[in-house]
């Protein structure tokens, strides 16, 4: 069974600082990982994904994942948050890119 | 703007009725995915469609049924509808099903409510 859990519903954190937004999955066989955006009434835009090759993923708009096999996680993060950075970030796992299943979200809020 | 395209994009209903969902994907992509995003169960896949035929099923109630037409639009109906059914609808396309280098594009999502 898939599973993925985000930690922290809601993060803050000054423009210009650190984002880390956490994720860890359950999956039986080894998994395709995503990171999807959503900003205010908007669909789901695909931010980056993890499909066994490199495991340090980049992705549109500065942001990054690293896939740590030993840790189930994949942490989202990027070095310098911009205001327009402010969105909800959703985790999910897919083991035949049929299915995917999400987190529950993580709401960034970025501070001037 | 994803190429996805969902309509309508509000929807108010009353409790019983039945309502569909369309969705047009995007230009070349062979399957469609349905998901459900509310706020106490999150983002759930429902239903995948690949060129006309179900592929893959999620938690999508017995109450709800999908198609997918020959131009490879699909439709979500939803039936006897009651007020947990209040959700945000969103459709998915991608170009093939089960390949590694497959990126499902979202649409913007039909925001549906039962009073």
């Amino acid at each position: 069974a898939q599973s993925v859990t985000q930690l922290g519903s809601h993060v803050s954190v000054s423009e210009g600082a650190l984002v880390l937004l956490r994720c860890n999955y359950s999956s039986s066989v080894p998994p395709y990982l995503f990171w999807y955006v959503q900003y205010p009434n908007q669909g789901l835009q695909l931010l980056l994904k993890y499909t066994s090759a490199a495991t340090l993923v980049k992705g549109i708009n500065g942001f990054e994942a690293e896939f740590k096999k030993s840790e189930t996680s994949f942490h989202l993060t990027k070095p310098s948050a911009h205001m327009s950075d402010a969105a909800e970030y959703f985790c999910a796992v897919s083991e035949n890119f049929n299915k995917f299943y999400f987190g529950s979200g993580t709401k960034l809020n970025v501070k001037p | 703007d994803s190429g996805v395209t969902q309509t309508p994009k509000h929807l108010i209903t009353a409790t019983g009725q039945r309502v569909t969902l369309r969705c047009s994907p995007r230009s070349g992509d062979l399957s469609v995915y349905w998901y459900q995003q509310s706020l106490d169960q999150g983002l759930q896949f429902l239903i995948q469609y690949y060129n006309g035929e179900e592929r893959a099923k999620g938690n999508i109630l017995e109450r709800f049924s999908a198609q997918q037409f020959p131009d490879l639009h699909s439709e979500l109906n939803l039936s006897s509808l009651e007020l947990g059914d209040s959700a945000l609808y969103f459709c998915a396309s991608s170009v093939g099903q089960g390949a590694s280098n497959t990126e499902a594009f979202f649409g913007q999502g039909t925001r549906l409510t039962v009073v």
